[in-house]
């Protein structure tokens, strides 16, 4: 049982670069999120998913696209990576009220 | 977007001693949860409280929902070296059974401990 893992760990884009961030999970949860963690400002809500095939914005959705093709993953897409989104991102998956989240991805904008 | 205001920003306390952190916000909430965040790694619960006023422990760590519902408080006693990190308070208000699960952060309380 691995919990939530996230792909990659690491990842340097130049601007405009496209790239997508990939959160599995093994728990058969059915909601599943993707926060961004900034210094001072906590973690905030990218975008979720409440069940396969279903997505919804959450607070800083901007400039962000998601896909739940399947339960268990749930991808994020940087369509035209701004330096704006240098963030570390943050996966979590639950079933009821308990997140559990991934290691994280550190992604730098150049 | 709303976030929960958190304090301390930052602690620095020795080895032993008692830790007290709280997180407010504007709107109610009906369920706290403290995480704990190590470095280079995500967020992990370790107190998720329920109901006003409840007061919950899990070993050297308590923590309250306030009678409010807009606050919580974290506690930690005789601190040791793998209380370093940084402590996030989350609040969440469910609207349904069926209704999304969003939590809003605090801006955590980072736990230095001075040898």
């Amino acid at each position: 049982n691995a919990g939530v893992t996230q792909t990659p760990k690491f990842r340097v884009l130049k601007t405009g670069q496209s790239m997508t961030l990939l959160c599995a999970q093994d728990m058969n949860h059915e909601y599943m999120y993707w926060y961004r963690q900034d210094p001072g400002m906590g973690l905030r809500l990218i975008h979720y998913s409440v069940g396969e095939g279903t997505t919804a914005k959450g607070e800083v959705p901007d400039g962000y696209n998601v896909s739940r093709l399947k339960k268990q993953n749930f991808l994020l897409g940087l369509e035209s990576a701004a330096p704006s989104q240098t963030s570390v991102y943050f996966c979590a998956s639950s079933l009821s009220d308990t997140q559990y989240f991934g290691p994280g991805t550190r992604l730098t904008v150049l | 977007g709303q976030q929960l205001n958190q304090s301390p920003q930052s602690m620095f306390i020795q080895e032993g001693e008692d830790v007290s952190m709280n997180c407010t916000s504007s709107s109610i909430f009906n369920t706290w949860l403290w995480y704990k965040q190590d470095p280079g790694e995500g967020p992990v619960l370790l107190i998720a409280l329920y109901k006003a006023g409840e007061l919950t422990s899990n070993g050297r760590l308590t923590a309250q929902f306030g009678i409010t519902r807009k606050d919580s408080f974290l506690n930690i006693s005789a601190s040791i070296p793998s209380d370093v990190g940084i402590y996030f308070c989350a609040g969440q208000l469910l609207v349904s059974n069926f209704g999304n699960e969003k939590l809003t952060f605090g801006t955590g309380t980072r736990l230095t401990i001075i040898p």
